[in-house]
C-alpha cells in the first residue's frame, strides 16, 4: 500500500526557506507510475496544488509560486523535496505530499497526513 | 489558471437524503476532474476521477458525472460519515486548480 509522509520545520521565519521532504513507500519514486506532488491549506481555507515532480526529474510549477519554488528527488531514499524561499506569512499552511496518476485517470491518490508550517519571527 | 466554482459552498442535510454538489468550469476540461472529500483535521481523500470512476474503496452511494464544464458529484442515502467538505480539481492543464470548497453539515 503506497503511504506517504511529510517531515520537517513546523515553525520557519519570514524571509527564510521552508523546507519539507515526503518519505514514500509502497512504491518507488523512480517508478514512473505516478507524478509526486505538493498540496498545500493555509488554516481554514481551500486547497492549492504547489507542484509536481516526475521521476524523470521534471519539474512543474504553480506559476504562483515558481520563482520561490523547488522541488527535487532522491530516488536513493525513495524521497522528494520541496523549498520554498523568501516565505512569507501567507505561506503558513498544512503542507501534504500526495501521488498523482498519470494519464486519463489523473488524480491525487494518496496522501501523506499532512504537516503544519507556520511562518513567524 | 483555469478557474472552478462550486455550488452550493454550504449544504445542510440529514442522513438518507440525496445531495448534489455542482462543480463548474472556466473552460473546457473534457474529463479531467476529479472529487476529493476531506473531514477536519485529516488529509483529503480521493473519491472520484476521470469526472465519473469511481476510485477504488470509495462506497457505491458516490457517483460522479459531466464533462466540458459542467459536473456534479451525487450522494446518495447519505450517511454519517459523510459530512465533511467536498472539493473539485481539475487536471486537464497546469497549474492544477482546485474549487473553493462544499461543506456538507447536518441539518
Amino acid at each position: 500500500q503506497l503511504q506517504l509522509q511529510e517531515s520537517g520545520p513546523g515553525l520557519v521565519k519570514p524571509s527564510e526557506t521552508l523546507s519539507l521532504t515526503c518519505t514514500v513507500s509502497g512504491a518507488s519514486i523512480n517508478s514512473g507510475s505516478y507524478f509526486w506532488g505538493w498540496i498545500r491549506q493555509p488554516p481554514g481555507k481551500g486547497l492549492e496544488w504547489i507542484g509536481d515532480i516526475y521521476y524523470t526529474g521534471d519539474t512543474y510549477y504553480n506559476p504562483s509560486l515558481k520563482s520561490r519554488l523547488s522541488m527535487s528527488g532522491d530516488s536513493s531514499r525513495n524521497k522528494f523535496s520541496l523549498k520554498l524561499s523568501s516565505v512569507t506569512a501567507a505561506d503558513t499552511a498544512v503542507y501534504y505530499c500526495a501521488s498523482r496518476r498519470p494519464g486519463g485517470a489523473s488524480s491525487f491518490v494518496s496522501w501523506g497526513q499532512g504537516t503544519l508550517v507556520t511562518v513567524s519571527s | 489558471d483555469i478557474q472552478l466554482t462550486q455550488s452550493p459552498s454550504f449544504l445542510s442535510a440529514s442522513g438518507g437524503d440525496r445531495v448534489t454538489i455542482t462543480c463548474r468550469a472556466s473552460q473546457d476540461i473534457s474529463s479531467y476532474l476529479a472529487w476529493y472529500q476531506q473531514k477536519p483535521g485529516k488529509a483529503p481523500k480521493l473519491l472520484i476521477y476521470a469526472a465519473s470512476t469511481l476510485q477504488s474503496g470509495v462506497p457505491s452511494r458516490f457517483s460522479g458525472s459531466g464533462s466540458g464544464t459542467e459536473f456534479a458529484l451525487t450522494i446518495t442515502n447519505l450517511q454519517p460519515e459523510d459530512f465533511a467538505t467536498y472539493y473539485c480539481q481539475q487536471l486537464n492543464s497546469y497549474p492544477f486548480t482546485f474549487g473553493p470548497g462544499t461543506k456538507v453539515d447536518v441539518k
